[in-house]
């Protein structure tokens, strides 16, 4: 069985600091992986996805996230918190074989003026 | 653009009274998925079709329905709404290609009365 573990429910950061939001998998095979962004009353926005090419995967609005098997981890940063990216994240995982996705709990990014 | 189209976005029902929500797509893809999404928390995988295959989650409530008429539309109909299933329903869809990811719809707010 795989699941998701975002590690931190809620991260608050100043504008114009970095961000790192955290994901771990836990899976006996490198599955794809995902991170969602979804602001109040929207659905979810894919910002990036990995898929076993480059372990460093760019995004939408200046994201990006590092794929470390060795440390079943799939992070999320970005250098420059703008306001605009106060939402809630969604880090999720994808068996190749499966068409389900495995959702981790969420965090809540608050960025402070 | 191709999209995923919810209807209605917010939706108001009594306590017991049928209420069905809407999904359409531009996107052909063969799979679709309804999620339930509480507050501050993961989306729930309720069922999913693959083409017309129905895809059914064991903990997913007697309650809950879904018709898929043809590619492009999915139904959710709740057949007696109770004051727990007031929540967000996501509508998602992902085409059959490897590590391809979903594409979510703007959700329907359920509001139960």
């Amino acid at each position: 069985a795989q699941s998701v573990t975002q590690l931190d429910s809620h991260v608050s950061v100043s504008e114009g600091t970095p961000v790192l939001l955290r994901c771990n998998y836990s899976s006996s095979y490198s599955p794809s992986l995902f991170w969602y962004v979804q602001h109040p009353n929207k659905g979810l926005q894919l910002l990036l996805k990995y898929t076993s090419a480059a372990t460093l995967v760019k995004g939408i609005n200046g994201f990006e996230a590092e794929f470390k098997k060795s440390e079943t981890s799939f992070h999320l940063t970005k250098p420059s918190a703008h306001m605009s990216d106060a939402a809630e994240y969604f880090c999720a995982a994808l068996r190749s074989s499966a068409r389900q996705l495995t959702f981790g709990s969420g965090t809540q990014l608050t960025v402070l003026p | 653009d191709a999209m995923v189209i919810q209807n209605p976005r917010y939706q108001v029902t009594q306590f017991g009274k049928p209420v069905t929500l809407s999904c359409s797509q531009t996107l052909n893809h063969n799979v679709m998925y309804w999620y339930q999404q509480k507050s501050s928390q993961a989306p729930k995988l309720l069922f999913h079709y693959y083409d017309k295959d129905f895809n059914n989650e064991a903990d997913t409530p007697d309650n809950f329905q879904s018709r898929r008429p043809n590619t492009s539309f999915c139904f959710l109909d709740i057949r007696s709404p109770g004051l727990g299933d007031a929540a967000m329903y996501l509508c998602a869809t992902r085409g059959t290609s490897a590590n391809n990811e979903q594409f979510f719809g703007p959700g329907t707010r359920l509001t139960v009365l």
